[in-house]
């Protein structure tokens, strides 16, 4: 599977977009990418996948770009809830998600 | 549904001493996984399961043992704990499709072992 490289941390004002990039510039044609959260303590959760269109889901909207080298998460009206470490993972078809290798991800504070 | 649960909560630990850490899942789930943390870094994966009597080692299997008699169950044994197994553990399960792609994980809350 694809490594991913993503910021360490981010800022974010509460009630604005949260815009988490993640650059997978060696991904290949069957691999997939997934975002999930971990709020602190707690367990990760799932946010959202795609594979080459931009997806939107009653959580956040994930954007992939054409060459499909780099997503961005967004997240569109952030609140202090959404304050956890934000993972990106690439993950080939052939590969069964109990196998998914995840990063040190990005720390997202989102401040009042 | 109760998803993934695992046991203890949380566990002390001597050097040396060895223990079980439980997960079971309700959902059916064919994947199970063990990952552990450390503290500010990322999950890394133990070992992990693709079905009831069979299992693989995943990045950091030393130390570790596992088994998966029944589809529900995945317990995590340490032979002989030591300091740098100090760690959160988290279980996580899914489900297998026809593809292979959009499986998504379910994690457990995790359990907190400290080990002296």
């Amino acid at each position: 599977d694809a490594k991913t490289t993503q910021p360490t941390s981010m800022d974010c004002a509460e009630g604005r977009a949260a815009n988490l990039p993640c650059n997978h510039s060696t991904i290949s044609g069957n691999e997939y990418v997934y975002w999930y959260r971990q709020i602190h303590s707690q367990g990760p959760q799932y946010i959202i996948h795609g594979l080459k269109n931009n997806e939107t889901n009653e959580m956040a909207s994930l954007i992939i770009t054409e060459d499909r080298k780099s997503s961005t998460l967004i997240l569109p009206h952030a609140t202090l809830r959404d304050t956890a470490v934000y993972y990106c993972i690439v993950r080939s078809i052939n590969t069964n998600a109990g196998k998914s290798t995840f990063g040190d991800g990005t720390t997202l504070t989102v401040k009042p | 549904n109760a998803g993934v649960t695992q046991t203890p909560k949380f566990q002390v630990l001597k050097t040396g001493q060895s223990m079980t850490l439980q997960c079971a899942q309700d959902m059916n789930h064919e994947y199970m996984s063990w990952y552990r943390q450390d503290p500010g870094m990322g999950l890394r994966l133990i070992h992990y399961s693709v079905g009831a009597g069979i299992t693989d080692q995943g990045e950091v299997p030393n130390g570790y043992n596992v088994s998966r008699s029944t589809t529900e169950d995945f317990p995590l044994r340490l032979l002989s704990a030591a300091p740098s197994q100090t760690s959160v553990y988290f279980c996580a399960s899914s489900y297998s499709s026809f593809s292979g792609a959009g499986e998504t994980q379910y994690f457990g809350p995790g359990t907190r072992l400290l080990v002296l």
